[in-house]
């Protein structure tokens, strides 16, 4: 069974920084490239950052460039995404999402909330 | 990159059917294959209905189905469900290889 677990949010002050870990099971993990999707409350999903099945290409959205960074560790089925310089507006439900291929996000994990406030 | 537009709500009596619209531009949706769909209940995580314009995922009901004209594509749900009432979102690859969403549809069956 595919799963996909994201944990590390929670509380931080603006300006600070937090590391998401999303473990991932059940499938061949450096064959895939992950993504990361975020959802303000209340709010539709955004699209964030995603990165090749090697760690070699990364993309991130306009609105967290320079400020975050996606990686992974095959040797331990596990994507990442350093968060600095986080802001009020970063505020939202994380997902990390498998693509099956060419944009097919076809498994989600359950999200970590990260929380910007001071 | 700006979101795909999407209507805010749309609604239908159970068996009749609906059409969600997806609007980009020919910067992402109408110059790619690459647009997906997602269904969302609330506090649940999105799930994927259709990918690649007009294809379902095994499991998936053919009562979804998908299509592209332009720089628009559309989800159908034929035969509405109430299990159907949840939030539906389109993404499209765009061409500085990234994604972008659509802002979301609240599909009420009434």
């Amino acid at each position: 069974e595919v799963q996909l677990v994201e944990s590390g949010g929670g509380l931080v002050q603006p300006g600070g920084s937090l590391r998401l870990s999303c473990a991932a099971s059940g499938f061949t993990f450096s064959s895939h490239w992950i993504h990361w999707v975020r959802q303000g409350p209340g709010k539709g999903l955004v699209w964030v950052s995603r990165i090749n099945e090697h760690g070699t290409d990364k993309m991130y959205a306009d609105s967290v460039k320079g400020r975050f960074t996606i990686s992974r560790d095959n040797a331990k089925n596990t994507v990442f995404l350093q968060m600095n310089s986080l802001r009020a507006e970063d505020t939202a439900v994380y997902y990390c999402v498998r693509d099956e291929a060419l944009w097919r996000l076809d498994y989600w994990g359950q999200g970590t909330l990260v929380t910007v406030s001071s | 990159q700006s979101a795909l537009t999407q209507p805010a709500s749309v609604s239908g009596s159970p068996g009749q059917s609906i059409t969600i619209s997806c609007t980009g531009t020919i910067r992402d949706v109408g110059g790619y294959k690459y647009v997906s769909w997602y269904q969302q209940h609330p506090g649940k995580a999105p799930k994927l209905i259709i990918y690649e314009i007009n294809n379902r995922p095994s499991g998936v009901s053919d009562r979804f189905s998908g299509s592209k004209s332009g720089n628009t594509a559309s989800l159908t749900i034929s035969g509405l469900q109430a299990e159907d009432e949840a939030d539906y979102y389109c993404i499209s690859f765009t061409f500085i290889n990234t994604g972008v969403f659509g802002g979301g549809t609240k599909l009420t069956v009434l």
